[in-house]
């Protein structure tokens, strides 16, 4: 069964410090993973997907296949960072639909 | 360009009545997709079409929902006597094509009450 997990409902930290949104994934075959974040009053929008390998607004994902993870890191937090983030997961072949873990919110503290 | 759009942006209706939410996906995206967002389940696939293949229904709840797509853009789902668990934010995302990134409309707030 598809499933992704976000084991931190919320996270907060201060501006400067790092910061690590863990993603946890379970796929039987080889899935496509994203990050998409919702900042207040917003909608939904891509922050990154693994196959682009790119930095988006300072953040990275690497996708480690071996203990099924996509955590979202960022070395210096801004207060603008401040949002709900989801990981989510599809298949690379057939119907693309996406599988959301429950999302973390972050808080980004001056 | 115009992005992904829904109406209507908040929905109140009574338990029983049947409600449509309407989606006007990205001029040129062939798939759109209804997801639907609620307190306790999270963010949740209800129904996929990709050009004229029959849809991905698998997730439609129950067969109180049904969608469809007219003329390969405008998409429209219906809620037939709605209950109170339909209450949520109902989100409509469409891509270029199966394998491309989704872009989100700002969703329908639906209240039953």
């Amino acid at each position: 069964a598809q499933r992704v997990t976000q084991p931190e409902k919320l996270l907060s930290v201060f501006k400067g410090a790092p910061v690590e949104l863990k993603c946890n994934y379970s796929y039987s075959g080889s899935p496509e993973l994203f990050w998409y974040v919702q900042y207040s009053r917003q909608r939904l929008q891509l922050l990154l997907r693994h196959i682009s390998r790119e930095s988006i607004k300072g953040f990275t994902a690497d996708l480690n296949k071996g203990e099924t993870s996509f955590h979202l890191k960022k070395p210096f937090a801004q207060e603008e960072d401040s949002a709900m983030y989801y990981c989510a997961l599809s298949g690379l072949g057939g119907s693309e639909k996406l599988v959301f873990g429950k999302g973390t919110k972050l808080t980004v503290n001056p | 360009g115009a992005g992904v759009s829904q109406s209507p942006s908040n929905k109140v209706t009574e338990k029983g009545k049947d409600v449509e939410l309407r989606c006007d996906p990205i001029s040129g995206h062939t798939a759109l997709y209804w997801y639907r967002q609620s307190l306790g389940q999270g963010l949740e696939f209800l129904i996929y079409f990709q050009g004229n293949s029959a849809p991905d229904k698998s997730g439609l709840p129950s067969d109180r929902f049904s969608a469809e797509r007219t003329g390969g853009s405008v998409s429209t789902l219906t809620i037939q006597r709605t209950q109170q668990e339909d209450s949520a934010v109902y989100l409509c995302a469409s891509s270029l094509g199966p394998k491309g990134a989704q872009y989100f409309g700002p969703g329908t707030r639906l209240l039953v009450l």
